[in-house]
């Protein structure tokens, strides 16, 4: 059974500070990791998408990815309360490339 | 670019009735996925369509649910009969294309209640 794990949180930080969020997978052989967003009553949307070891940046956003730790995180500088929302981290396993996700981080960023 | 379109949007029916959902996805997608996501929980893959081919249905409880692509476009997906534990939004999505980099792109889902 391939897994993908996340703190499930609530992970409550103050307005413009960084929030970091946490993933760790099973499968060696994943190629592909997928942060998404999604806020209550709606459906997941995608905000960044990491393919080698490293860092990659797109906005306030930067995820990184450690493939010999299984380990994927998402930073999200200068919070902002729009930012509050539950955080899905995604990993593509297997032959078919179907997407596995976690649980989800609830952020909560007081103003 | 018009996104994935689902209905209904909402929908509440008693158990052992059945109940069907309609997906649209990007317009030359080639890939289309279903969800289950249960309250609490990540989405859980059940189906996955390579144009209308099946590629992937290990999660999908055949006693139950089927799903058709009959076109390679626009995908159904049914319960029958319902069960109490069906209720949870109902997710499609849908990719370029079947590969590791194709990035998968959500429908705003349709949420069933069972009771």
């Amino acid at each position: 059974q391939k897994e993908v794990e996340q703190n499930s949180g609530p992970l409550s930080v103050p307005e413009g500070a960084i929030a970091s969020l946490n993933c760790t997978y099973s499968d060696r052989g994943s190629q592909s990791f997928f942060w998404y967003r999604q806020y209550s009553g709606k459906s997941p949307e995608l905000i960044m998408s990491i393919y080698s070891n490293g860092d990659k940046e797109d906005g306030r956003f930067t995820a990184q990815l450690n493939k010999a730790s299984q380990y994927v995180s998402l930073l999200i500088r200068d919070s902002q309360p729009s930012d509050s929302a539950t955080y899905l981290c995604a990993v593509n396993t297997g032959s078919n490339y179907k997407l596995t996700f976690g649980k989800g981080t609830l952020l909560t960023v007081n103003p | 670019e018009a996104g994935v379109a689902q209905s209904p949007r909402y929908k509440i029916i008693e158990k052992r009735q059945s109940v069907a959902f309609w997906c649209n996805p990007i317009s030359g997608h080639a890939t289309l996925y279903w969800y289950q996501q249960i309250l609490g929980q990540g989405p859980k893959l059940l189906i996955q369509f390579q144009n209308n081919g099946v590629v992937d249905d290990s999660q999908l409880p055949k006693d139950r649910f089927s799903a058709e692509r009959l076109k390679g476009v626009d995908s159904t997906l049914k319960i029958q009969p319902a069960k109490l534990e069906d209720s949870a939004v109902y997710l499609c999505a849908s990719s370029l294309a079947l590969g590791s980099s194709y990035e998968q792109y959500f429908g705003p889902g349709t949420r069933l209640t069972v009771t």
